[in-house]
């Protein structure tokens, strides 16, 4: 069964400030670790990682893995208001196609930034 | 942009009745998902449904619950005789043969009495 870690539990930040959310797994069978953002309701997906040490980046967010570690960090910087939600991640499938796996989320980091 | 769709947005049922929870996939997915949220804590997997067929349960996922795919849209699932501690927000998803991510519905609220 796999294992997901998230830290801090929750953080409270003001507008602008860099915030860093840690995401430690044990997986029996690494293929991927995926990270997604829970505003009010349904999880979004925001990153699919499956190589150590590359960056993913979408404008302020970006995300690094460390495979060795069992270790992946998401970097949001400049925060906003909008940015006010909770983070899950989960490992997920193999990269190649798709697949019928099951999410198994951490109890994910809930952002607070403040105006 | 195709979403994922769930009827209702909220539900409220006296103990030991039975339930149905509705979702509108995505509609090219073949993969088929519902997960649950309990206020306060963490989305749990409940079940997963490809061709026709249940894929891999939780041990959440007793015999008290069922899904089924209807006809070719719909996605359901079925909680025979409900618990107080089935109330959660429960959500459907849905992901397609060459894509890893899964979509969510905006999920239904069940509120047992």
């Amino acid at each position: 069964e796999d294992k997901v870690v998230q830290s801090p539990l929750s953080l409270v930040v003001h507008e602008g400030d860099t915030v860093t959310l840690n995401c430690s797994y044990e997986v029996t069978n690494f293929r991927s670790l995926l990270w997604y953002k829970q505003e009010k309701k349904a999880p979004t997906f925001l990153f699919m990682l499956t190589s150590s040490g590359i960056e993913k980046k979408s404008g302020r967010l970006s995300s690094i893995l460390d495979k060795k570690e069992l270790f992946s960090i998401l970097n949001i910087t400049a925060t906003q208001t909008g940015d006010s939600a909770i983070y899950l991640c989960a490992p997920g499938p193999e990269n190649s196609g798709g697949s019928n796996y099951k999410l198994t989320f951490g109890k994910g980091t809930l952002l607070t930034v403040n105006p | 942009e195709p979403e994922v769709t769930q009827t209702p947005s909220h539900q409220v049922t006296q103990m030991g009745q039975e339930v149905i929870l509705r979702c509108v996939p995505i509609s090219n997915h073949l993969y088929f998902y519902w997960y649950r949220q309990i206020l306060g804590q963490k989305v749990e997997f409940l079940v997963s449904f490809y061709n026709n067929e249940i894929s891999e349960k939780s041990e959440i996922f007793d015999d008290q619950f069922s899904v089924e795919r209807p006809d070719g849209s719909n996605f359901t699932l079925k909680i025979r005789s409900t618990k107080l501690e089935d109330s959660a927000m429960y959500f459907c998803a849905s992901s397609d043969l060459r894509d890893y991510e899964q979509y969510f519905g905006p999920g239904t609220r069940l509120t047992v009495t």
